[in-house]
């Protein structure tokens, strides 16, 4: 069974400072990492995805197999960056089709 | 927004009626989910679609089923509600159609149902 698992309900950090939101998966194969950004009262929308090795509004993750952990991390915090966070897996069992989600982070910067 | 329309945005109704929630697209993609958002639970898969009257249950498809006759809409069923499932239900599609590697989800606005 596919699973995530974000250990942190809630992480506040002060604006500038460094920001890691941990995400650990269990799959056995290769999965499809995501992180996706909630906004207060807007839809869930993609972040970003480790197949794409990119960064999205200077957040970056990266894919550690040996430790099963795509961390979401960003140098310095803005006020902006406040929202809720979620890690997704989706693997190869049952064609790719479902997407597993983690309970969620809660970013809050103060400013 | 990948065209992705839910309505209601809000119900409010009572314990053993049914409710329909409807999920509409207007891209033709082949994959629709239906998920529901809940503090500490996060996300959970209740049904999904691959296709025209294919659909198959997620973690917590219990008093819930679904319906899809065409492309574009993807119905989400609570036949007798309860309160239990007073929850935010959001459609998501996947753009992918026949590979789904690195397709990510699309969402909707959400509906905010409250069961009384």
């Amino acid at each position: 069974a596919q699973r995530v698992t974000q250990p942190e309900k809630l992480l506040s950090v002060f604006k500038g400072a460094p920001v890691e939101l941990k995400c650990n998966y269990s799959y056995s194969g290769s999965p499809e990492l995501f992180w996706y950004v909630q906004y207060s009262r807007q839809r869930l929308q993609l972040l970003l995805r480790h197949i794409s090795r990119e960064s999205i509004k200077g957040f970056t993750a990266d894919l550690n197999k040996g430790e099963t952990s795509f961390h979401l991390k960003k140098p310095f915090a803005q006020e902006e960056d406040s929202a809720m966070y979620y890690c997704a897996l989706r693997g190869p069992s049952g064609g790719y089709q479902k997407v597993t989600f983690g309970t969620g982070t809660k970013l809050q910067v103060i400013p | 927004d990948a065209g992705i329309t839910q309505s209601p945005r809000h119900k409010v109704t009572e314990t053993g009626t049914p409710v329909t929630l409807r999920c509409h697209q207007t891209e033709n993609h082949r994959y629709m989910y239906w998920y529901r958002q809940d503090p500490g639970h996060g996300l959970r898969l209740i049904h999904y679609s691959y296709g025209v009257k294919d659909t198959d249950k997620g973690e917590v498809s219990d008093g819930y089923s679904v319906s899809r006759s065409k492309t574009e809409d993807f119905l989400l069923t609570l036949e007798s509600a309860t309160s239990s499932q007073t929850s935010v239900y959001f459609c998501a599609i996947s753009t992918g159609q026949n590979l789904l590697i690195n397709s990510p989800l699309h969402f909707g606005n959400g509906t905010r149902l409250t069961v009384t």
